[in-house]
């Protein structure tokens, strides 16, 4: 059984960084990659970026370039996600999710789907 | 990046009735090489993750019931289903995969009227 399971929630003031985990069991991470989504309340799903836990590859949404930084631990199946110089904007739910491989674009990065999610974390920034 | 357009923001349906959601992304989603389309929908509940529906446009993911089903090509896809039950009621999404640099549509609520 494939699960995600997320750390807890977090209050943050502007200007802080938070890092939200990602433990995967099962072998969840073989081969596949992680990916984060964001949903800031009351809004639609944000995709954030992707980490290949594996090779250690990783893409971001370009809004996001500079300020995100993921990484992977693969002796504990755990993904890390940090949010540097948070701004109000960043309150939202983020989630991990495992990206079902279904192709490759001309790079060799893999293109997915998500099949399985993590439950979530909130995510606060507040003054 | 790849825009994703869903419409109706919002659809009312009664039960046992059709419910057809639209997705327009901003440039063909379809691989000429193995005449794909890189294009996924899911359910979200209130309180709950997003769950995968569909992928290449049209193959539900295990365990999705036959009343869903997806069609579409190029640029416009359509997620119906077929006969609304009440524990449908949720937000949709389109989610291309065309790209690395992953995009959704804005999601569309669907209510039972």
């Amino acid at each position: 059984q494939v699960q995600l399971v997320q750390s807890g929630a977090e209050v943050k003031k502007p200007g802080a960084s938070v890092t939200v985990s990602c433990r995967a069991s099962g072998n969840t991470f073989a081969g596949y990659p992680i990916h984060w989504v964001r949903q800031a309340p009351g809004q639609g799903l944000e995709w954030m970026g992707m980490i290949n836990p594996s090779g250690g590859g990783s893409t971001f949404a370009q809004r996001l370039q500079g300020r995100v930084t993921v990484t992977s631990d693969t002796s504990t199946g755990t993904v890390y996600m940090e949010i540097r110089s948070l701004r109000f904007e960043d309150t939202a739910v983020y989630y991990c999710t495992r990206g079902l491989i279904l192709g490759y674009d001309g790079r060799n990065n893999p293109l997915t789907a998500f099949d399985f999610w993590g439950q979530g974390t909130l995510v606060t920034v507040s003054s | 990046d790849i825009v994703m357009t869903q419409s109706p923001d919002s659809l009312a349906v009664s039960l046992g009735e059709r419910a057809t959601i639209n997705c327009k992304s901003s440039q063909s989603v379809l691989y000429i090489s193995n005449n794909k389309h890189y294009l996924a929908w899911y359910q979200q509940k209130p309180g709950q993750p997003p769950r995968l529906l569909m992928y290449w446009a049209s193959t539900r993911e295990s365990g999705v019931p036959d009343r869903f089903s997806g069609s579409g090509s190029g640029t416009d896809f359509t997620l119906t289903i077929s006969s609304l039950q009440a524990e449908d009621v949720a937000v949709y999404y389109c989610q291309q995969y065309f790209s690395p640099l992953i995009t959704f549509g804005q999601g569309t609520r669907l209510e039972i009227k």
